[in-house]
């Protein structure tokens, strides 16, 4: 079956412009998952979503940064007044269904690699 | 708060040989799951291995499998007959169940198989 799918797969922005970053999870996943990768910080956590739960949102690094999942299905990244330090690949993670006992398999996307000029 | 630690920035193994890769952990939980990610230059994160922290016995997956010594809180990744396809950076993550069900990795190795 279709993996996770993000888009773009790379975007180039000004400094100060808001950017969109997409996430498609596997068809039945009920988990979601967003991580950024820089050469500074490594691979950090920024939000999770399951089902109809409150999003964990304990990863966003400022106020600049919201994502939202419409359906239970998609998700969107938000950065607004991007910096030159959001610059990095921004990855989507999604599985099955961790709070039931399903697997805790977090399967991953290609990633969006943002650069802010 | 979790954390991961993988002391080899760098690896190289010779193609059809042996090679091991480090990862250490530090928490308080009892119950957990480990794995192991590989990253080709493509950046897919993709999945080698997992491990139940339950389950004594170590997880293999073909030519992969995993040395988990729970007491000391080490958990290595063995790649057997090294192709060169398994050229990727490799990453070490924990999963707490008590903690929430983010991932935390390490640094990161960057295996280079050499023909």
């Amino acid at each position: 079956g279709a993996g996770v799918s993000q888009s773009p797969s790379n975007k180039v922005t000004e400094k100060g412009k808001d950017v969109e970053l997409r996430c498609d999870p596997i068809s039945g996943h009920t988990a979601l998952y967003w991580y950024r990768q820089s050469l500074g910080q490594g691979l950090e956590f920024l939000i999770y979503f399951q089902g109809n739960s409150a999003p964990d949102k304990s990863g966003l690094p400022s106020d600049r940064f919201s994502a939202e999942r419409t359906g239970g299905s998609v998700s969107t990244l938000t950065i607004q007044r991007t910096q030159q330090e959001d610059s990095a690949v921004y990855l989507c993670a999604s599985s099955l269904n961790p709070g039931a006992g399903g697997t805790d398999t977090q399967y991953f996307g290609p990633g969006t690699r943002l650069t802010v000029l | 708060a979790q954390t991961v630690t993988q002391s080899q920035p760098e690896m190289s193994v010779q193609e059809a040989e042996t090679v091991t890769l480090s990862c250490t952990y530090d928490t308080s939980e009892s119950n957990y799951y480990l794995f192991w990610y590989k990253q080709p230059p493509s950046r897919q994160m993709i999945l080698v291995i997992r491990q139940e922290a339950y389950k004594q016995q170590n997880a293999t997956e073909n030519r992969f499998s995993v040395n988990f010594q729970k007491a000391a809180k080490s958990f290595s990744l063995k790649i057997s007959d090294s192709q060169l396809g398994d050229t990727a950076m490799y990453f070490c993550a924990f999963m707490g169940k008590t903690s929430g069900s983010r991932l935390t990795f390490g640094e990161g190795t960057q295996l280079t198989v050499n023909p």
